[in-house]
C-alpha cells in the first residue's frame, strides 16, 4: 500500500459547526503533515507530526486542533471556522523526519465553510 | 526564510513539442522534490532529487545543488501533463514550496 487516503473529499460545514478530518497511511511512516491549499497557491505548511508528536506548529489558529492516535493515523479537528479558512486541505507522510526521503501526498479534502 | 522561485509561471504547448521547467533556491537545502498537481487536486510526486539527473519515462530532472537550481524537462508533452508543477525545497525542518508553473498542452 503506498497511499495517502483522506476523508471526506468534500465537506461543506458552517461557522458553528465541528467536523474532523481523516488522514490514514499503512507505508511505515513516521511522520505525517497537514497543509492546507488556496485557489492557484502552493500548499502551506500547518503541523507536523513525528512519531505520533506534535513537532511543528506554523502559527495555526485554535480553530484547528490536529490529532494523531497512532502512526498511521492523522485527524484535523475544525471548530468555528471562517469562511477564507475554505480552501484544500492536504495531508502527507514521509519515512523520515522533514523530508529526507520525500513526501506522499493525499488527494486532498476541499472544505467550504458557508 | 527560504525563497523558492519557478519559471515561467505559465506554459502553453502543442501536443508533442518538449519544455523546461526551472526551480532557483535561494540557500541550501537537504532535498528538493518535484510534483505534478492534476486539476483534481492530487499531488503527484514526480522526483525526490537532491542533487544529480534523474530520468522516469518522457520527464527528468537535474538538480544543481551547489548553484541552488533544478530543472524539470517534459518531452513530448501530452495532454494529461497538463496541470501545476511544484518543486518544494527541504531544509532545517520545513518545506517550502514555489508558487508553481501551470502548464498547458493544447491537442
Amino acid at each position: 500500500d503506498t497511499e495517502v487516503t483522506q476523508t471526506p473529499k468534500h465537506l461543506v460545514m458552517g461557522m458553528t459547526n465541528k467536523k474532523s478530518l481523516k488522514c490514514e497511511q499503512h507505508m511505515g511512516h513516521r511522520a505525517m503533515y497537514w497543509y492546507k491549499q488556496k485557489a492557484k497557491k502552493p500548499p502551506e505548511l500547518m503541523f507536523v507530526y513525528s512519531y505520533e508528536k506534535l513537532s511543528i506548529n506554523e502559527s495555526v489558529p485554535s480553530r484547528f486542533s490536529p490529532e494523531c492516535p497512532n502512526s498511521s493515523l492523522l485527524n484535523l479537528h475544525l471548530h468555528a471556522l471562517q469562511p477564507e479558512d475554505s480552501a484544500l486541505y492536504l495531508c502527507a507522510s514521509s519515512q523520515g523526519f522533514v523530508g529526507v526521503d520525500g513526501y506522499t501526498f493525499g488527494s486532498g479534502t476541499r472544505l467550504t465553510v458557508v | 526564510g527560504i525563497q523558492v522561485e519557478q519559471s515561467p509561471p505559465d506554459l502553453i504547448l502543442q501536443e508533442g513539442a518538449n519544455s523546461t521547467l526551472r526551480c532557483n533556491f535561494s540557500d541550501s537545502v537537504n532535498n528538493l522534490q518535484w510534483f505534478h498537481q492534476n486539476p483534481w487536486g492530487q499531488l503527484i510526486n514526480l522526483f525526490y532529487i537532491p542533487s544529480g539527473t534523474k530520468q522516469n519515462g518522457r520527464l527528468s530532472a537535474t538538480t544543481v545543488a551547489t548553484e541552488r537550481y533544478s530543472l524539470l524537462y517534459i518531452s513530448s508533452s501530452q495532454t494529461t501533463d497538463s496541470g501545476v508543477y511544484f518543486c518544494a525545497v527541504y531544509n532545517a525542518g520545513k518545506s517550502t514550496f514555489g508558487d508553481g508553473t501551470t502548464l498547458t498542452v493544447k491537442p
